[in-house]
């Protein structure tokens, strides 16, 4: 069965920076590109960045290009995002997803990020 | 960057009574390859978001038949045929043919 489970949310002030996980059950992690989306407050779901299979490719809306990086670790079945000068618009629930096709087909649970001093 | 726009962006539906979701883009979605991956998002109040539909009319497993997509190039349609209570919710389509992936503003289907 399935199972993506994200962590490493929490509150905290602007300009500080945050590492969200993801750790994968159930499905051979590396032969699936991943990806990261938020659920924003008033604004709803925006598509936040993708790594390929293999790690080599990275893609980022443009919102979060240069201070968001997404990277994995196969050995441990675990998604990341690196989140660094953290904005109150940056305040949202992150949520994991497989991103090949036919993408968005599993998703994790969310983890909660609240930016404010 | 693509931009996705929904319309309506709310829907009060009686229940057993049809409902029907525009996305239009700002681009085509057809992909080089031929195939037009526009995907149709349910996120269910306190749930995490959840395939409904993809490449414009499959419809992912389990999902009900009263869900159906139809369209081509830049105009898309999600349909209910008979909405039911636990169809209340947020409908997103999202478009993944290219980068940056993106997502419409959202059509909250509720009950009247």
């Amino acid at each position: 069965q399935v199972h993506l489970v994200e962590s490493g949310g929490g509150v905290v002030q602007p300009g500080r920076s945050l590492r969200l996980s993801c750790a994968v059950s159930g499905f051979t992690f590396n032969n699936y590109p991943m990806q990261w989306v938020r659920l924003v407050p008033g604004k709803g779901l925006q598509w936040v960045a993708l790594i390929s299979n293999d790690g080599t490719a990275q893609y980022y809306a443009d919102s979060v290009k240069g201070r968001f990086s997404i990277s994995r670790d196969d050995s441990e079945n675990t998604l990341f995002l690196q989140i660094n000068s953290l904005r109150t618009e940056d305040t949202a629930i992150y949520y994991c997803a497989r991103a090949a096709y036919p993408y968005f087909d599993y998703w994790g649970q969310g983890t909660p990020v609240t930016v404010s001093s | 960057d693509i931009v996705m726009t929904q319309t309506p962006l709310s829907s009060p539906v009686t229940l057993g009574q049809p409902a029907s979701i525009s996305c239009r883009s700002s681009q085509s979605l057809v992909h080089s390859n031929g195939d037009t991956y526009l995907t149709w998002i349910q996120q269910r109040p306190g749930q995490p978001p959840r395939l409904l539909i993809d490449k414009i009319s499959n419809r992912f497993s389990g999902v009900p038949d009263r869900f159906s997509g139809s369209g081509a190039g830049t105009d898309f349609t999600l349909k209910i045929s008979r909405v039911e209570a636990e169809d209340v919710g947020v409908y997103y389509c999202v478009q993944s043919t290219h980068f940056p992936w993106t997502f419409g503003q959202g059509t909250k289907v509720e009950i009247k």
